[in-house]
């Protein structure tokens, strides 16, 4: 199993660009999660899907867009991209009913300048 | 409001000595509470998780409710444990970390 799975690893963006972070995970979860990090802060819950065809804004939504057409898939789209948006984004996924421990990707580092 | 509060941004202790990483939460409901870690290079990933109440590593965290705190601890520190450590209070809350540095 590859686990959770993000593309690309790193990206430049120029302000107002448009781009999809992207997230796959292999293991058959419902649960999948977007995370921002900035640096020396927490992650901050972005969006997250309880399973295909559902979607929910979590803390900082703002920016983004999400969609969750298959069960592994969870693109994060960014339109119009902002300074603001200089990140580090998570993906993770969890299976409901297993104690609630999360798998993370490896991470997409945004730099909008 | 939800809140969780990692008081130290970096913790520097010897080989061999006591390690405690403190987490600290406020909000209504039943916390949850997990402890994840990063090591350099690797993916973040949980530690262990309060439901659990098991030893992972030789590490161990034990909710206070008065307190309404999850500390986490480790009797003997290693240098293999030098790492970022997230408290989680809720599933998809997370402190902003204390990283570990274990020093030979």
């Amino acid at each position: 199993n590859a686990g959770v799975t993000q593309t690309p690893k790193f990206r430049i963006l120029k302000i107002g660009q448009s781009m999809t972070l992207q997230c796959a995970q292999d293991m058959n979860h419902n649960y999948m999660y977007w995370y921002r990090q900035d640096p020396g802060m927490g992650l901050k819950l972005i969006y997250y899907s309880v399973g295909a065809g559902i979607t929910d804004k979590g803390e900082v939504p703002n920016g983004y867009n999400v969609s969750r057409s298959t069960t592994e898939d969870f693109p994060l789209r960014l339109e119009l991209a902002a300074p603001s948006q200089t990140s580090v984004y998570f993906c993770a996924s969890r299976q409901a009913g297993t104690g609630g421990e999360q798998y993370f990707g490896p991470g997409t580092r945004l730099t909008v300048t | 409001a939800q809140r969780v509060t990692q008081p130290e941004k970096l913790l520097s202790v010897f080989k061999g000595a006591p390690v405690e990483l403190k987490c600290n939460y406020s909000y209504s409901g039943s916390p949850e509470l997990f402890w994840y870690v990063q090591y350099s290079r690797q993916r973040l990933q949980l530690l262990l998780r309060h439901i659990s109440r098991e030893s992972i590593k030789g590490f161990t965290a034990d909710l206070n409710k008065g307190e309404t705190s999850f500390h986490l601890k480790k009797p003997f520190a290693q240098e293999e444990d030098s790492a970022m450590y997230y408290c989680a209070p809720r599933i998809y809350i997370f402190g902003t970390g204390t990283r570990l540095k274990v020093l030979a």
